[in-house]
Order: C-alpha cells, then structure tokens, then sequence
C-alpha cells in the first residue's frame, strides 16, 4: 500500500519547545516538500528537498529545520525561534515522471499551548 | 501583486449545475498547472493537471488554459452536493525545482 504518512496527527506544544513532525513516503519519489497551512489561506512552501542529503530553504523557513538523511523520510522540526507555529503542517512528494505532479500526506495539525 | 490568484468565494451553486472556478498566474514561464481538491480538515487530493493550451476533460471536470491570458479555469459538470470544498490552484513555474505556486483556494457550496 504505497503513500505519504504524516504522524502525528495532532500535536501540542509548549511554548519553547521544538517539536519535529514526521513525513515518510514509500513512493520511491525523489522530492518532498513542507508547506504549512492557515485558515483561510493557501499553502506555503517551508522546505523542500530533491535528494537525498540537500535541501532548500523555502518562502518562509525562519524558525524551521530539515533533515533527508533517507530518501523515504523527511522530518521537520519546528523550533522554539518560529514565533507563530500553530498551523496545519502539511508534506508532498513528487512523481518522477514529468508531470511535477505532488501528492500530499494526510496533514499534522500543531497547537501551541 | 500575488502570484497565483484566486477569487475565495464562498461561490455557491445548486445541484446539477456546473461550477466554474478560475484561477490567474503572474509568472508567464509557468509550464505546468494544478487543480486540487481540499475538504474542511483534511490534506489536499490532486484532480487534474494541465500543460497545453485549450480543455482537458476527465469525467465531470475540465480544466481549461489560456497562457495567453494567464488564466487556468476548472469546471464542474452537474455539481454534487459532495463537490462542496475548497478547491485550489498550483502553477509549476520555469526552473527544475519542481516547485508549486499555490492560490489562497475558493471555496465551492453546493447546495441540493
């Protein structure tokens, strides 16, 4: 049953804490995204990564961190620097085929306490 | 000016007509043109994609381009009460990078 797993599903944290989130894919897609989500607005891009060991920063990275040690994972941590990290968490892989076609995760939804 | 935009509705319609959602990108070397489905809550579901100019059709949806204009419109045929969602925009812009230029979303209700 190939797909993007996201866990946890919901997330609380205090605030000063770092929190990571992770993403698995079992797609064999080369890149994966992070984007974020609030109400009533579009995604926005945090990290993204193409292979394995390089990332990119995004539109809005400040106070996020990434890791793609192994192709299948992509976690994201978000640490005590990002001011307002209450939002819908959202990660993406990407077909290899020419198509640039994402597909997403089910989501992590963060609140801080 | 936003880069990818999109009216953000709510756009209300009765079931059974066709739903029209449009969407304008800034960026003229886009290649590569997305629509996605988001229901209230959850992860958002690909529904179709585009790449040239004119319709594309697949089932009761079709997504029309005009790079033209800039302008990249999805249409709903015969509109079900489960089509009630957010419905969003992405636009693959030039570059390798793969990266996706999303819309704020509209916001669809039909209404049986």
């Amino acid at each position: 049953d190939g797909g993007i797993t996201q866990s946890p599903k919901y997330l609380f944290r205090k605030e000063g804490q770092n929190v990571t989130l992770s993403c698995e894919q079992n797609l064999n897609h080369d890149a994966m995204y992070w984007y974020r989500q609030d109400p009533g607005q579009g995604l926005r891009l945090i990290y993204y990564s193409q292979i394995v060991n390089d990332f990119q920063k995004g539109d809005i990275a400040e106070g996020y961190s990434v890791s793609r040690e192994k192709k299948e994972s992509f976690p994201l941590t978000v640490t005590s620097a990002q001011k307002n990290p209450t939002a819908f968490y959202l990660c993406a892989s990407r077909s290899n085929s020419h198509t640039d076609t994402q597909y997403f995760g089910p989501g992590t939804r963060l609140t801080v306490l | 000016q936003k880069e990818v935009e999109q009216n953000s509705g709510p756009l209300s319609v009765p079931e059974g007509a066709i739903a029209s959602l449009n969407c304008t990108y800034s960026d003229r070397g886009s290649q590569s043109f997305f629509w996605y489905r988001q229901y209230s809550g959850k992860s958002p579901e690909l529904i179709m994609f585009i790449y040239s100019n004119g319709d594309k059709e697949d089932g009761r949806f079709t997504a029309q381009l005009n790079k033209a204009s800039q302008y990249v419109s999805l249409l709903i045929r015969d509109s079900q009460p489960s089509d009630s969602a957010t419905y969003l925009c992405a636009v693959h812009g030039s570059g390798n990078t793969g990266k996706l230029i999303f819309g704020q979303g509209t916001t669809l209700q039909v209404k049986p």
